[in-house]
């Protein structure tokens, strides 16, 4: 079956746009999160949904949102981009992540010029 | 709050070698636990899990068990091989929540 599917995979933003990248979950998985993976910071958490809905997020500021869709398919959006924001964003996506954990997509590379 | 502390790399082994990457965690109830592996240019793969107390998760040769009583789960593999050069990450989420909290990776390279 189709894994996690995200786009784009590489974005190039000047500071101050925004940026809006997409995540496609394995089908029949309602839970979707995504995370931030910088050299620095490692693994940080953004934000995760379920059935269209915030169950958590991470310390972030509001410039950082995201949304999800009946279809399970998610979107974040960050505004007013910092040199900073360069990162690789992980979406994923699980049935239970308790018991299976997460399966991961391969990342949008986004780079803040 | 819940954490996981992992191993400083990188770590560097011949092929065939045994390979040990060490990860503590704290958290507050059961948490599950997870090995994660990253290949360059990729996302996170899912390599092993435990979802209780004194389970072993097992996948491609690598082991790993849960021990409560030493709030560890230490990644383990009798024999590398060059295709195991990978980062690896331990990583938990608690029964409350829904958030993985990730240790800082493990950079291994085998060489042949």
């Amino acid at each position: 079956k189709a894994g996690v599917t995200q786009t784009p995979r590489y974005l190039i933003k000047t500071r101050g746009q925004q940026v809006t990248l997409s995540c496609s979950p394995i089908s029949g998985h309602r839970s979707v999160s995504w995370y931030q993976q910088t050299p620095g910071q490692g693994l940080q958490f953004l934000f995760e949904y379920f059935s269209e809905t915030q169950r958590n997020k991470g310390n972030f500021p509001g410039r950082f949102s995201g949304r999800q869709f009946s279809n399970s398919r998610s979107e974040m959006n960050v505004s007013t981009l910092e040199l900073g924001d360069s990162a690789l964003y992980l979406c994923a996506s699980s049935l239970d992540s308790t018991t299976y954990g997460y399966t991961f997509g391969s990342g949008t590379r986004l780079t803040v010029v | 709050g819940d954490s996981v502390t992992q191993m400083e790399g990188p770590v560097t082994l011949s092929e065939e070698a045994f390979l040990t990457i060490n990860c503590t965690y704290t958290a507050t109830g059961y948490p599950s636990l997870f090995w994660y592996v990253q290949y360059p240019g990729e996302g996170l793969q899912l390599l092993l899990k435990a979802t209780k107390a004194d389970d072993k998760g097992s996948n491609k040769g690598f082991e790993a068990t849960y021990r409560k009583e030493t709030t560890s789960f230490h990644l383990e593999k009798g024999s590398v091989q060059v295709s195991d050069s990978a980062v690896y990450f331990c990583a938990l989420t608690a029964n409350t929540g829904n958030q993985f909290y990730f240790g800082t990776g493990t950079s291994l390279t085998v060489i042949p």
